[in-house]
C-alpha cells in the first residue's frame, strides 16, 4: 500500500459543484501539502500543515479550503468548481524539512 | 522571495550520453536547493539535496548535482543516460533558515526524454 494515498484519482466534474480530494498517510509526518501541478507552470503550493492545529495559505489559495482532521489526513476543498482549476492536484507529507514525499495523484478536471 | 528557473523545458539525449539539466535559483538568503524526479502517471521523489555540506551532491539513480554559488547555480548531470531516465525533473528552493516556515518552491519543470 502507498505511504501517501489519495482519493479519488481522476474526477470529473461541473462549473459550480463542490469537490473534496482527500489525501491520508501512514508514514507518521506532521507536515503535510496540497500541491497544483498545471503544465508548464510546475508546482504550486495551494495550503499547509505543520500539525494538526495548524493550517497556512500557499501561494495560490483562492477558491481553495482545507481541512486536517488528524495527523494522518488532510483534506483539500473546491466549495464552486470552475473550469481553471481543471489540474493535477498532489498531496504531500514530510518529516525532514524540504524532503517531501508525495502521493500518486489527483486529475481534476472542471468542465 | 526564491525562485528557480529551470532553462530548457524539453531536454533530449541519446542512450549513454551526458545529462544536463540546468537549474539557476535567486535567493536572499543561503539557499537549500533540490532535484525533484517525476515518472509519468506517478507523484514526485527526492533525487538528491543540498543543504550546504558539501557543494557536489550525490543522488539516487546515478545523478549528481553541484551547487555554484557564483554562478547561482544547482545543474543535475549523470554522465551516461538510461532508457529508465526518461521523466519530468524539478528544481526546488527553500529557505530552511526560516525554521517553522519552510515551504518549497519548484521550477517548471524539464521534460527529459532518451532517444535508443
Amino acid at each position: 500500500d502507498a505511504d501517501v494515498t489519495q482519493t479519488p484519482r481522476n474526477r470529473i466534474t461541473k462549473t459550480g459543484k463542490r469537490i473534496m480530494l482527500e489525501c491520508s498517510q501512514t508514514k507518521g509526518h506532521d507536515r503535510m501539502y496540497w500541491y497544483r501541478q498545471d503544465p508548464g507552470l510546475g508546482l504550486r503550493l495551494i495550503y499547509y500543515s505543520f500539525d494538526v492545529k495548524d493550517i497556512n495559505k500557499g501561494e495560490i489559495s483562492d477558491g481553495y479550503s482545507v481541512s486536517r482532521q488528524a495527523q494522518a489526513k488532510f483534506s483539500l476543498s473546491l466549495e464552486s468548481a470552475i473550469p481553471n482549476q481543471t489540474a493535477l492536484y498532489f498531496c504531500a507529507t514530510s518529516d525532514v524539512p524540504g524532503e517531501l514525499f508525495f502521493g500518486e495523484g489527483s486529475r481534476l478536471t472542471v468542465l | 522571495a526564491q525562485s528557480v528557473t529551470q532553462l530548457g523545458s524539453h531536454v533530449s539525449v541519446s542512450e549513454g550520453a551526458l545529462v544536463l539539466l540546468r537549474c539557476n535559483y535567486s535567493s536572499s538568503v543561503p539557499p537549500y536547493l533540490f532535484w525533484y524526479v517525476q515518472y509519468p502517471n506517478q507523484g514526485l521523489q527526492l533525487l538528491l539535496k543540498y543543504t550546504s555540506a558539501a557543494t557536489l551532491v550525490k543522488g539516487i539513480n546515478g545523478f549528481e548535482a553541484e551547487f555554484k554559488k557564483s554562478e547561482t547555480s544547482f545543474h543535475l548531470t549523470k554522465p551516461s543516460a538510461h532508457m529508465s531516465d526518461a521523466a519530468e525533473y524539478f528544481c526546488a528552493v527553500s529557505d530552511l533558515s526560516n525554521f517553522g516556515n519552510e515551504k518549497l518552491t519548484f521550477g517548471t519543470g524539464t521534460r527529459l526524454t532518451i532517444i535508443p
